[in-house]
């Protein structure tokens, strides 16, 4: 099975400030997906942003965007000019088509955003 | 809101019990994901049933199943239950089965085994 590691469980951030969110995978496969997903107190899991593997181009949405080094298998979330809203449970997610396109999430990382 | 609805939103029971647990996809999506989260933990992907054929399936337990139906809702079932059974149970769907598809996850059920 994939395995996708979060090594922060917790961090924090001053409003507006920028701060970066770790996850490693471990894979053989060439053709998957790797997601980031928010998990606020309500608890729905919101897609924050994806990434193809087979692009080089890092993606990014508006604040968000990732550091995605295929080599290393790491694929990192940052968040620029944080708001309070982006306080939440942050999960990264493998996907392989190898795999039977299941889900692989890591522990979360849970992120503070201080006033 | 993603689309997706879970009924319900809570559940108690007992251990030994059985429950059900009910998923209605977005509109046009064929592909329905079960997973279990537990307290503290992340999401273990449980199964995949796609236009109602079961499409991968992950950790999932015999004590548990799973149906897609016609109308593309599905439901969970989760019998002889354990108080190790209590999690929040997410669905997610899309529209199809592959790798790029993204996930639109609900809101999820909370079961409580006590």
């Amino acid at each position: 099975a994939q395995t996708v590691t979060q090594s922060q469980p917790e961090m924090s951030v001053q409003e507006a400030e920028t701060v970066t969110l770790s996850c490693t995978y471990d894979t053989s496969e060439s053709d998957y997906y790797l997601f980031w997903y928010k998990q606020p107190p309500s608890r729905q899991m919101i897609l924050v942003i994806r990434q193809e593997a087979y692009k080089q181009q890092n993606a990014t949405e508006n604040r968000f965007s990732v550091n995605f080094q295929k080599a290393a298998k790491s694929f990192s979330l940052k968040i620029s000019d944080s708001q309070l809203g982006d306080a939440a449970m942050y999960f990264c997610a493998y996907r392989g088509s190898n795999t039977g396109n299941q889900f692989y999430f890591g522990t979360g990382t849970s992120l503070t955003v201080i006033p | 809101d993603s689309g997706v609805t879970q009924t319900p939103k809570h559940l108690i029971t007992a251990t030994g019990q059985r429950v059900t647990l009910r998923c209605s996809p977005r509109s046009g999506d064929l592909s329905v994901y079960w997973y279990q989260q537990s307290l503290d933990q992340g999401l273990q992907f449980l199964i995949q049933y796609y236009n109602g054929e079961e499409r991968a399936k992950g950790n999932i337990l015999e004590r548990f199943s799973a149906q897609q139906f016609p109308d593309l809702h599905s439901e969970l079932n989760l019998s002889s239950l354990e108080l190790g059974d209590s999690a929040l149970y997410f669905c997610a769907s899309s529209v199809l089965a592959g790798v790029a598809d993204t996930q639109y996850f609900g809101p999820g059920t909370r079961l409580t085994v006590l």
